[in-house]
């Protein structure tokens, strides 16, 4: 049963144009979100989280995106990049702050930049 | 080195036998996780140290399974009588306790059980 989906296996999006990632999860005891990017033959890299008090945080081109009535996250990039295309993993947590509990990981969206 | 290391970074082993994968986490980290990544998966949760705390084993998927570290450093997941079902990723992060979550991956093991 998995309590952090990632429903969009690829996504292609043109270079300069918005890449939007989503994210769907079932357990309302998380309170800590994240996303992180992969390449290929590397492990995943943090790019941006968010906590369950906020709906909103913004890194740059990254902005992530928290509807905690719909139990969604989004991630948008803009202006995506060619560099961008990577596998997308949603995480989550329900120990905000801290590091004793693991991470639930969706099973990652794969973005594609074409220039 | 600045980043996780873990070896090997490739494994073929014969169904049966046993394997040992070793991570190396960033100096004064005190968090230590392990994941794995079967083909076409998330990421799955195997274990966490944290400190001198006793492990978080609650991921291990099978009693073949075990992990240690020693102190703040080295840490090595032993897989006993690998099954195909066993062949993934198995990656390794390291962090501390205020990195919220920000962990630093290794570049994982690749092991194919065949």
């Amino acid at each position: 049963d998995q309590q952090v989906k990632q429903n969009s296996p690829s996504l292609s999006v043109q270079e300069g144009r918005i890449s939007i990632l989503n994210c769907d999860y079932t357990n309302s005891m998380f309170d800590y979100f994240l996303w992180y990017k992969k390449y290929p033959a590397e492990g995943p890299t943090f790019l941006i989280s968010i906590s369950s008090i906020k709906d909103k945080n913004e890194d740059g081109r990254f902005t992530v995106f928290l509807n905690k009535s719909a139990k969604h996250l989004s991630l948008h990039i803009v202006p995506s990049q060619p560099g961008d295309s990577a596998v997308y993993f949603c995480a989550a947590s329900e120990d905000y702050g801290g590091s004793q509990g693991n991470l639930i990981f969706g099973k990652g969206t794969k973005l594609s930049v074409k220039p | 080195g600045a980043g996780v290391s873990q070896s090997p970074s490739n494994k073929v082993t014969e169904k049966g036998k046993d394997v040992e994968l070793r991570c190396d986490p960033i100096s004064g980290h005190t968090a230590l996780y392990w994941y794995r990544q079967r083909l076409g998966q998330g990421l799955e949760f195997l274990i966490y140290f944290q400190g001198n705390s006793a492990p978080d084993k609650s991921g291990l998927p099978s009693d073949r399974f075990s992990a240690e570290r020693t102190g703040e450093s080295v840490s090595t997941l032993t897989i006993q009588r690998t099954q195909q079902e066993d062949s993934a990723v198995y990656l390794c992060a390291s962090g501390t306790y205020l990195s919220n979550y920000g962990y630093t991956f290794g570049s994982g093991t690749r092991l194919t059980v065949v």
